[in-house]
Order: C-alpha cells, then structure tokens, then sequence
C-alpha cells in the first residue's frame, strides 16, 4: 500500500508559538490529502480537505486563520497551528489520497503529537 | 456526519474469528464500506473496502448483506496484534471525497 509519512511525530512548544506540520507521500503523487485531530479516547474529526495548487477547504467550526494549511506540491502537505495555546494539544493525523490505483482509498500519516505548555 | 452505526467495544479469543459488525442503514446505491483499525497512538490502518460483493484480502474479509444495510468484518484468527479501534466508513469512491469516522468498536483480543 501507499506510504504517508508525518513529520515531526511529537512535539511540545510554548503557548503562543506556532508549530509547523509536514504530511509526505512517499511512494506516490497526493492530489488530496486531509488534516484529522483527535483528541484521547475520541474519534479522528476531519478538519480540512487540502488540494494540490489551491485553497484548503475547511470543516464547519475550524478557525482557517489558525490551522493554516499549504499543498505545495503533490507529495507535501503543511499544516500550521498559529498561536499555539494548550486546548490546541491533540494528536494531529493526514491522510492522502491518489488518482489512479489508489484512488478509492486513503492512507494515513501515522500522526503528530502536539503539547502546548 | 458518520452514517453508521457500531457496538462501542467487543472481546475475542485469541486465535478465534472476530467478527464486527456495522450498520449503515441510510447507504446510498454508490458508496463504498470502508474499514480502518486504529492501534493506540497511531494513525489509521486500512483493512478492507467494498460495494455490494463480499471481499476478502490478506487481513480480512468483509461481508455485505443484499440489501447492503448492514456488513461485519471478519478476522479469521484473531491475534494480541489486533487488538484496536475499528472504524466502519461510508463513502463515495473519489479521490476528494471525505471520510467522516464515527465512534468505532474497541476490539480486545484476549490471551
């Protein structure tokens, strides 16, 4: 299957920094990929659609200014929590998805842990 | 929103068949079964995905019944291994098209 890499796996920042996610497809071109979170014991909540080369589309309830999200390109996918504070700590999940072979299936990051102090 | 529907946890024997079953009910005619695992702290694995016929791979099969309102995943023998959170998924088969997870079955496989 298609391999999703995430980067970095955990971090831990201050309250008020912002921190910088990258979702890779390693084997594979991304025409979509998506950002989940997830908070302990809860399911995965979907929080945007990001499409190669153009806006992200968000989730009813997600601040676009605070999760800001780039495709560059068709192997990486950036999401960025702006003025981080301590309710933004969760375990930040991508998923892409391919046309062609894979198009009927997403495969997911194996995810990011965020603390914010 | 989630369209199924499945029991919040269940226990197996190791080396028995799991069985899981979902609902989805409100299916339309062009959406797909999915089914991912999740092991703790980790991101969803994929298992299994279907229309109408059964499917089987080298992790599980899937069962549909005819009127497509209902499936049960099946792990032949159960190992420590998968012991997770299972996850149902309806959805259209498209590259842009969301998945929306609902709450899942927490599978305990049991020594």
């Amino acid at each position: 299957g298609a391999v999703v890499s995430q980067h970095p796996s955990r971090v831990i920042c201050k309250s008020g920094t912002s921190v910088k996610i990258e979702c890779r497809s390693l084997d594979f071109q991304a025409t979509t990929m998506f950002w989940y979170r997830q908070f302990p014991k809860k399911s995965l909540m979907l929080m945007a659609t990001s499409n190669e080369g153009s806006k992200a589309t968000y989730e009813q309830g997600v601040e676009k200014d605070k999760f800001l999200i780039n495709h560059a390109s068709l192997t990486l996918s950036t999401l960025t929590v702006t003025s981080a504070h301590p309710e933004d700590s969760s375990f930040y999940i991508c998923s892409a998805t391919v046309a062609g072979r894979f198009q009927e299936t997403q495969y997911f990051g194996p995810g990011t842990r965020l603390l914010v102090l | 929103d989630a369209k199924t529907t499945q029991p919040t946890s269940m226990d197996c024997a190791e080396g028995r068949a799991a069985n899981l079953p979902c609902n989805h009910s409100t299916i339309s005619g062009n959406e797909y079964v999915y089914w991912y695992r999740q092991i703790h702290s980790q991101g969803p694995q994929y298992i299994i995905h279907g229309l109408k016929n059964n499917e089987t791979n080298e992790m599980a099969s899937l069962i549909i019944t005819e009127d497509r309102k209902s499936s049960t995943l099946i792990l032949p023998h159960a190992t420590l291994r998968d012991t997770a959170v299972y996850y149902c998924i309806v959805r259209v088969a498209n590259t842009g098209n969301q998945f929306y997870f609902g709450t899942g079955t927490s599978l305990t496989v049991i020594p």
